[in-house]
């Protein structure tokens, strides 16, 4: 069975300051998809940023990036420029792309505060 | 379009009732999930509909859980008997196919056992 870990349960960022989440995850596949999703209080899950395993280039979007290293299974999401509308829980996620098994598995989140 | 929607948005029940969550996906969207968010915790899977195939019960914690999608659109997770540690936020998510596509999540229900 996959795992995800996210071994920071609260992170702080300076307003316009950058921010990077950490997320490790365990797996025997070869084939899979990787996401951030956020979660603010009105308890919406956004999805963030995605990148799938067989591509090598990082995945970005806008202000948000991602480190994706397959080798060492690490896949961290870096935030630039951080805004106050960024503050919220971010969830690490991982999904199979084998067969018909397509769940997302979570870890257990950060919690991003973003200060003035 | 209109996204996932989920009825009720907040649920207060006492021990031993039952109780049914309501979840609306988006249209023409052939995947469904259902994940359970306990206190401080990450999104635990539940059960997964892919058009007519039968689902993926796996993630159902007990046999008081089930949940049943009808006309391939609208879905009810019902808990039997409810228990405390049944509290929760219950999260539907839907998505056009399985693979990489994104799940687009409903804002959930809220679901407090007293």
């Amino acid at each position: 069975a996959q795992t995800v870990t996210q071994s920071q349960p609260e992170m702080s960022v300076q307003e316009a300051e950058t921010v990077t989440l950490s997320c490790t995850y365990d797996t025997s596949e070869s084939d899979y998809y990787l996401f951030w999703y956020k979660q603010p209080p009105s308890r919406q899950m956004i999805l963030v940023i995605r990148q799938e395993a067989y591509k090598q280039q990082n995945a970005t979007e806008n202000r948000f990036s991602v480190n994706f290293q397959k080798a060492a299974k690490s896949f961290s999401l870096k935030i630039s420029d951080s805004q106050l509308g960024d503050a919220a829980m971010y969830f690490c996620a991982y999904r199979s792309a084998i067969g018909t098994a397509s769940k997302l598995t979570f870890g257990t989140g950060t919690r991003l505060q973003v200060t003035l | 379009g209109a996204g996932v929607s989920q009825s009720p948005s907040n649920k207060v029940t006492e021990k031993g009732k039952d109780v049914e969550l309501r979840c609306d996906p988006i249209s023409g969207h052939t995947a469904l999930y259902w994940y359970r968010q306990s206190l401080g915790q990450g999104l635990e899977f539940l059960i997964y509909f892919q058009g007519n195939s039968a689902p993926d019960k796996s993630g159902l914690p007990s046999d008081r859980f089930s949940a049943e999608r009808t006309g391939g659109s609208v879905s009810t997770l019902t808990i039997q008997r409810t228990q405390q540690e049944d509290s929760a936020v219950y999260l539907c998510a839907s998505s056009p196919q399985t693979g990489a596509n994104e799940q687009f999540f409903g804002p959930g229900t809220r679901l407090t056992v007293l």
